[in-house]
This record gives structure tokens, C-alpha cells and sequence, in this order.
């Protein structure tokens, strides 16, 4: 139990699009999910706390109208880059918490590769 | 603030021997710690948990210890294999088990055959 999937694995796009990275509790409900980012040999750092339909809290330096995120479901965060750039080129990962099913503070996805050309 | 490290150090052992990894963490406050294993291309996976009422936590081939006093924390692999390679990161929440985590810095360990 627990499993947390992210949508997609891997993506390349060019500079200037927006990408929607899904991240879903498959077999619990989520009121709580978080967004990692992790830059190649370097820790995750957290992003925002996904809040089931309510605003997103940020981390500080972390731009809300650049990272949209929407957890309209109890299963379902997205998180959407908008207009890319190579800067914004890492590895996003999220978690969510499972609260009553399992003694793990948060369960995570295997993450998705943005890469912006 | 934030133990957060830029690049991660790295340690090699040979199969069958033990591996201590260790992490600081700066956050007086916290009072829940957890140990993850993260291979490549994946997202972190649990390997095991402290609280801070207590120093020391044993599971199936892994050791917990935590000094408060030092603010430090080690992972200790028994009977180290290649299939413990991986990066390993501690990570601290204040509070309840369910508050955010920061993460420390990290330690690459490689396993030789």
C-alpha cells in the first residue's frame, strides 16, 4: 500500500512551454502532498505543501507563477512549469502523506526528469 | 536553518563489510528523523525511522543512532552488498511524524563486489 505515482518519467521540451507533471496516491487519499526539486548530486529541496483544495504554500524563493500547483482531488496534485527554461531543467519529485495507513511520515513518487532544450 | 549540502561526499566499501553514513542536522527543534535510500533515477525509498526520545533503533540489517547532544545521526548497514549503492539522505521534521521534512545532504555509497 501506499504507492505514489508521477506522470511523466522523463520529458524534453523547448524553452518557453509549460509543462504539467501529475503526482497520484494510487491506493490512499492524500489531503497533503509536497514538491521536491533535486539538481543532479545535490539534496531535494522542497518546493511547496500541496494542500487538497486549498492554495499551495511555498517555500521561500520558490515562485508561485512559475510553479502552479493544483490538488483539486484528494489522489491528484499537478505541478506545471510555466514558460521553461533551461534553468528549470531537474528532477521533481513529490511525496504524499498517508496519514492512518502507514507509519511513514510521506510516501514518494520515483520522481520526473524535465530537461529544457 | 537548512542542512543542505551542494555536493554530496561519497563512500566506498567492499561487499561484506560494514558501512557507517553520518548526517548533521541544525534544526533544535526536530524531534523525528528518518534515513532514505534513493537510487538513480528514483524517489527516495524508507529505510528506517528515530524518534528523539530515543538514541538508538535496530531493523533488519540497519542501525539508527542519534546524539541530540551533537546534533548527529548515523546509518549503519550490516554486511554492506552491492545492492546498497546508492545515495542515502537523513531527514529531520519538528513537531508531529506528518510535518515537512528537510532533507540533509547526502552521501553516495558504492559497494565493490
Amino acid at each position: 500500500g501506499a504507492v505514489v505515482s508521477q506522470h511523466p518519467s522523463w520529458v524534453i521540451c523547448k524553452s518557453g512551454t509549460s509543462v504539467k507533471i501529475e503526482c497520484r496516491s494510487l491506493d490512499f487519499q492524500a489531503t497533503t502532498m509536497f514538491w521536491y526539486r533535486q539538481f543532479p548530486k545535490q539534496s531535494l529541496m522542497l518546493m511547496a505543501t500541496s494542500n487538497e483544495g486549498s492554495k499551495a504554500t511555498y517555500e521561500q524563493g520558490v515562485e508561485k507563477d512559475k510553479f502552479l500547483i493544483n490538488h483539486a482531488s484528494l489522489t491528484l496534485s499537478t505541478l506545471t512549469v510555466t514558460s521553461a527554461h533551461p534553468e528549470d531543467s531537474s528532477f521533481y519529485i513529490c511525496s504524499a502523506r498517508a496519514r492512518g495507513i502507514s507509519n511513514q511520515p510521506q510516501h514518494f513518487g520515483d520522481g520526473t526528469r524535465l530537461s529544457i532544450l | 536553518g537548512e542542512s543542505v549540502g551542494l555536493h554530496l561526499p561519497t563512500l566506498s566499501v567492499q561487499e561484506g563489510d560494514n558501512s557507517i553514513i553520518n548526517c548533521a542536522y541544525s534544526n533544535s527543534a526536530s524531534d523525528y528523523f528518518i534515513w532514505y535510500k534513493q537510487e538513480s533515477g528514483k524517489g527516495p525509498q524508507f529505510i528506517i525511522d528515530i524518534r528523539s526520545n530515543m538514541d538508538k533503533r535496530q531493523g533488519q540489517r540497519v542501525t539508527v543512532l542519534l546524539n541530540k547532544t551533537v546534533k548527529h545521526l548515523s546509518l549503519q548497514i550490516a554486511a554492506t552488498q552491492p545492492g546498497d549503492s546508492a545515495v542515502y539522505f537523513c531527514a529531520e521534521t519538528p513537531g508531529t511524524s506528518y510535518g515537512k521534512l528537510t532533507f540533509g545532504q547526502g552521501t553516495i555509497l558504492t559497494v565493490h563486489p
